[in-house]
């Protein structure tokens, strides 16, 4: 089964310019995550989609990121204007809605993709 | 709020020891308790869960408990190995299916 697939891996831009990285969730997951990794702590949750809708993204500077899940597959996050607090590993997780055999809804992560903002 | 909390934020064993990681979640509604290893450049990735119907979970030399009245759980790590060496993160699951991680532990395992 292929894990979630997040792209760039790696990317570095100047204050104030624009950047998207896109996430493949697992094949058949329903809820698909965004979390934020600064450098030495733990993720922080920034957009939880079900299918194509917005669960929750109380934690989600709206004023300069956003993020679609178009067609309920996979979901690009955007970042305009960034800033050099920014700078952080993107983290894209998804998860099944299923709760069968004792599924208890597990993250599988991407790789991140690591946002260096200069 | 929904707030975990991790200590100690970094821990060096010995080979061969055991490691002790504790976390405290704030809402006592959380039902859902995992652990996340992650090591160097990848994402994380889930070792072992409990749910608050259970005390005490154990596969092979990793286990967790959990405190329902304290609020706490523990991760513990027997026979530690090089290859043990990672940051693990705590995490609690609030309303809403809302995972909430802990500041994560830097686990050293000196051979």
């Amino acid at each position: 089964e292929a894990g979630v697939a997040q792209s760039p891996r790696y990317k570095i831009i100047e204050k104030r310019q624009s950047v998207a990285f896109w996430c493949n969730p697992i094949s058949g997951h329903a809820t698909l995550y965004w979390y934020q990794q600064i450098l030495g702590q733990g993720p922080k949750l920034l957009i939880q989609f079900q299918n194509n809708g917005v669960v929750d993204d109380s934690q989600l500077p709206k004023d300069r990121f956003s993020a679609e899940r178009l067609k309920g597959v996979d979901s690009t996050l955007k970042i305009q204007p960034a800033k050099l607090e920014d700078s952080a590993v993107y983290l894209c997780a998804s998860s099944s809605l299923a709760r069968d055999r004792g599924n208890t809804g597990e993250l599988f992560f991407g790789e991140g993709s690591r946002l260096t903002v200069l | 709020g929904e707030n975990v909390e991790q200590h100690p934020s970094t821990l060096s064993v010995q080979e061969g020891d055991s490691a002790v990681i504790k976390c405290t979640y704030s809402d006592s509604a959380s039902n859902y308790f995992p652990w996340y290893k992650q090591e160097l450049g990848k994402g994380p990735q889930l070792i072992i869960d409990i749910r608050s119907n259970v005390g005490e979970k154990k596969d092979q030399r990793i286990a967790v408990t959990l405190n329902k009245t304290a609020k706490h759980f523990s991760l513990h790590i027997t026979e530690t190995q090089p290859e043990d060496s990672a940051v693990y993160f705590c995490a609690a699951r609030f309303a809403g299916n809302k995972l909430t991680f802990g500041g994560g532990t830097r686990v050293l395992v000196k051979p």
